[in-house]
């Protein structure tokens, strides 16, 4: 079945860039997602990218992914403590109905 | 601001008792997913409603567990009987058939003593 794995942790110093690795395994994958997770709160939808792009940019967000590896990753520009929070990477695919397959979860760290 | 929400927010309750959580999704959203959290586990998919219709329930326990959409603005989860190891924060979230984006609610988090 579909598979979505992510690293489980990262500390940055505030101001500092961050990046966010996930990997995955389904080859029909539409869209690649990511979500932020800030404590006791819902999943906030972050950014997303089709499959058949490889970046897109979001103010301090850019997003890369590498099809041929199945590898997307996150970047967060200039991070603040604000950004401390967990980050879900997920995918979809009409293969599979759209529903959204999630990684555990990166938790990022941010240090003044 | 269009949001999905869900109610109650926090449900403490005991073994054996019945569990109704609900949820409004986005007007206008045809999809449905409702989505446990756990610290062991993750996030696991329980169910996914399409224009009403459940599209795929397999990640749902069916002894306990039902779910269903009575009509487009509200979808329930329901556990009859709970147990103590359905203690999770339960999500809801909707979207069109095949957008891209999809939203969550806050969750209701449950605790089954």
């Amino acid at each position: 079945g579909e598979d979505v794995e992510q690293s489980l942790f990262l500390s940055v110093r505030e101001g500092d860039s961050s990046v966010i690795n996930c990997t995955y395994t389904d080859s029909s994958s539409t869209y690649l997602y990511w979500y932020k997770q800030e404590p006791g709160a819902g999943l906030q939808l972050l950014t997303y990218i089709f499959s058949n792009m490889d970046m897109k940019q979001d103010q301090r967000l850019t997003v890369l992914l590498n099809k041929k590896d199945k590898h997307l990753s996150l970047r967060i520009a200039d991070t603040q403590t604000g950004d401390s929070a967990i980050y879900f990477c997920a995918e979809s695919s009409m293969d599979s109905s759209y529903k959204l397959i999630f990684g555990s979860g990166t938790r990022l760290l941010v240090r003044p | 601001d269009a949001r999905v929400t869900q109610t109650p927010r926090d449900k403490v309750t005991e073994m054996g008792q019945e569990v109704t959580m609900r949820c409004q999704p986005i007007l206008g959203h045809n999809t449905v997913f409702w989505y446990r959290q756990t610290m062991m586990q993750g996030l696991e998919l329980l169910a996914y409603f399409r224009n009403r219709a459940p599209l795929d329930d397999s990640g749902m326990p069916k002894d306990r567990f039902s779910a269903e959409m009575p009509d487009a603005t509200l979808a329930t989860l329901k556990i009859q009987p709970s147990e103590p190891r359905d203690s999770a924060v339960y999500f809801c979230a909707s979207g069109l058939v095949a957008g891209a984006e999809k939203f969550f609610g806050p969750g209701t988090r449950l605790t089954v003593l």
